[in-house]
């Protein structure tokens, strides 16, 4: 097993376009999370899944904001017309049922909006 | 959820013991208590897990006092590789609510010298 990973690893996009991360998590693990963190800060949760129902949406993640686990294995994260303070990076993580605070974490995708 | 407290940086020399410890008074009854550890331009790395008493594992023991209102994360002998930010969670074990919505502070930055 590789662990979880990310794709891509950095992101440039212009204000206003749209962008799509994607997220492999562990292959056994039945959840799987979100999260964004800004520099010099902890990671923020977003949203996550069980399977492939989204369980819980944090306020931060707004309504240009959409994850998707479509068939309980890797997830999605869109941005739709990014904004500058969308800038950050954006972590999954995944763990197995039974050990959801165990979680594993992927390297991140580092999101520049210009 | 639980909200916890860390110094904000500590420093220490190769070779030495460091101890963080974290505050977490309102820690609820089915509340785990886990370590995090992360470099720069990388995702979090899971260290260790506990509930009370003492937990010790390859990389680190954490220490928790019966009355279960703070933690102490314990490395032994550190090297200028374990030079990152650690962070401290409580996060509720019960699937069925909040179990791995994690909230993380900003963590405490150890710096280790040579």
């Amino acid at each position: 097993d590789t662990g979880v990973s990310q794709d891509p690893r950095h992101k440039i996009t212009k204000r206003g376009q749209n962008v799509t991360f994607r997220c492999d998590p562990i292959s056994e693990h039945n959840r799987l999370y979100w999260y964004r963190q800004t520099l010099g800060q902890g990671p923020e949760f977003l949203t996550y899944f069980q399977n492939e129902a989204q369980l819980e949406k944090s306020r931060l993640l707004s309504d240009r904001f959409s994850a998707e686990r479509p068939k309980g294995s890797f997830s999605t994260l869109e941005i739709q017309r990014t904004e500058q303070g969308d800038s950050a990076m954006y972590l999954c993580a995944s763990s197995q049922t039974g050990l959801e605070n165990e979680q594993y974490f992927g390297p991140g995708t580092r999101l520049t909006v210009t | 959820l639980a909200k916890t407290t860390q110094p904000i940086s500590m420093d220490s020399y190769e070779g030495q013991e460091v101890n963080i410890t974290c505050s977490h008074n309102n820690i609820a009854t089915n509340d785990y208590i886990t370590w995090y550890q992360q470099f720069p331009s990388q995702g979090p790395r899971f260290i260790i897990q506990g509930y009370k008493t003492k937990v010790t594992n390859e990389v680190a023991s954490l220490f928790i006092p019966a009355d279960r209102k703070s933690s102490t994360l314990s490395l032994p002998r550190v090297s200028l590789s374990d030079t990152a930010v650690y962070y401290c969670l409580v996060g509720d074990s019960n699937v069925n609510t909040n179990a791995g919505k994690s909230t993380f502070g900003d963590g405490t930055t150890l710096t280790v010298k040579p």
